[in-house]
């Protein structure tokens, strides 16, 4: 059974510059979540998605957003980037959605590096 | 707000020491999730443990153990007999209600297993 797969796994962006972000969930699983990881706030919730709509949202600006597809594969948009964009996204899925989630299953990550 | 304290940033044991890491949470939600990931140097968080916050009862699963007692709001999490594969970030985390995909995280124990 395939994990959760992210793409890009690294890339390098300049400031002012907008990138996308993809996740292909583990088959079945409806709930994708993405989270930032950066050394300095740790990991923070950004945004979950389930069945194609965006059900929670973090302490995030406009600049960053989301979309969710009916395959359930989500993309991650952040546009204007700043320097302290860089960091690990990382994306997660769940089986059951809704509100009785079971554990995260996580993608190896998209490090994003903004010069 | 919900918040998740992991007072351990560091912890290094020598092979086959029996190794706890602490955490401590604060939710206002009265039913809840309580997670144990753990992050090699790969990147992938890998879920470990779950707890429902009705099901006080610890348990044992291979080398890991974890004491939850609602009472002090602690979810700790023991791993015996620790072997150098267990180097890793471990990470303690705590669902929104029963919606682990917007999860709160800890800031991470880095364990260091030396030969």
């Amino acid at each position: 059974k395939a994990g959760v797969t992210q793409t890009p796994r690294y890339l390098i962006k300049t400031r002012g510059q907008q990138v996308t972000l993809s996740c292909s969930p583990i088959s079945g699983h409806r709930s994708v979540s993405w989270y930032q990881q950066t050394p300095g706030q740790g990991l923070q919730f950004l945004f979950e998605y389930f069945s194609e709509t965006q059900r929670n949202k973090g302490n995030f600006p406009g600049r960053f957003s989301g979309r969710q597809f009916s395959n359930s594969r989500s993309e991650m948009n952040v546009s204007t980037l700043e320097l302290g964009d860089s960091a690990l996204y990382l994306c997660a899925s769940s089986l059951e959605g809704g509100t009785n989630t079971g554990e995260l299953f996580f993608g190896e990550g998209s490090r994003l590096t903004v010069l | 707000a919900q918040k998740v304290t992991q007072a351990q940033t560091e912890i290094s044991v020598v092979e086959k020491e029996d190794v706890t890491l602490d955490c401590v949470y604060e939710t206002r939600d009265t039913t809840y999730y309580l997670f144990w990931y753990k992050q090699p140097p790969s990147g992938e968080l890998v879920f470990l443990i779950r707890r429902n916050s009705f099901d006080e009862q610890n348990e044992i699963s291979g080398r890991y153990s974890w004491n939850f007692q609602k009472s002090t709001s602690s979810f700790n999490f023991t791993i015996t007999a620790s072997q150098v594969v267990d180097s890793a970030v471990y990470f303690c985390a705590l669902s929104e209600g029963t919606n682990a995909g917007k999860s709160t995280f800890g800031d991470g124990t880095t364990l260091t297993v030396k030969p």
